[in-house]
């Protein structure tokens, strides 16, 4: 089993730039998530998906970040203009279901800095 | 609203035991779960308490107290490789089903 893949791993980008981070859940798994991590805030939930459909995003900052789901093995998270303030580790995860007792599984995470 | 305490920093000594805890304000939620995060790597799921009680998985244990609000992850026998930051989590129970982390305990372990 690969895992939860994400990519890019490292993103540097200057700010007003569009930047679009990718992830493949885990076969076999319908809720995928997507955190942003950093020092200050810590660990955030922006949006998750159940079998493709958004079920909570309103954890995403504002109109710039949008997330998509278009099949149960791909999601993208795109945020349109970037700021220096969205610099962060963002990371996505997957669960056999939305159950609370359903484990997360974190892909390795993409490194954003918007300089 | 709601939220998640805990410690943001523990030290402990190799081979000993430590507890870090989480506090929570939060109307109703489904259960506690704790996870590991290793220096530049990814969260991993480490236990789940949907109950009141002791969970136990090897050196890791997990307790949640609904009443008091409160619960607690306790490592024992500790090795170096156990340093990392810990988080606890809830799902909320609501429309939503909203999941919140803690800010995350880093643990420093000494030889």
């Amino acid at each position: 089993d690969a895992g939860v893949i994400q990519s890019p791993r490292h993103e540097v980008t200057e700010m007003g730039q569009e930047v679009t981070l990718r992830c493949k859940p885990i076969s076999g798994h319908n809720s995928l998530f997507w955190y942003r991590q950093t020092m200050m805030r810590g660990l955030e939930l922006l949006i998750y998906f159940n079998n493709n459909v958004p079920i909570d995003d309103s954890g995403m900052p504002e109109d710039r970040f949008s997330a998509k789901m278009p099949n149960a093995s791909f999601s993208t998270l795109k945020i349109q203009p970037s700021e220096p303030r969205d610099s962060a580790v963002y990371f996505c995860a997957s669960s056999f279901g939305s159950a609370s007792t359903d484990t997360q599984y974190f892909g390795p995470g993409t490194r954003l800095t918007v300089l | 609203g709601q939220s998640l305490e805990q410690p943001s920093e523990v030290t402990a000594v190799e081979g000993a035991i430590v507890q870090i805890n989480c506090t929570y304000q939060t109307s109703g939620f489904y259960g506690l779960s704790w996870y590991q995060q290793h220096d530049g790597g990814a969260p991993t799921f480490l236990s789940y308490n949907g109950l009141d009680g002791l969970e136990e998985t090897g050196r890791f244990s997990s307790f949640l107290s609904r009443s008091d609000s409160y619960g607690y992850l306790l490592l024992q026998e500790l090795q170096m490789k156990d340093s990392a930051s810990y988080f606890c989590a809830v799902r909320e129970a609501r429309r939503d089903d909203k999941i919140i982390f803690g800010k995350g305990t880093r643990l420093h372990i000494l030889p």
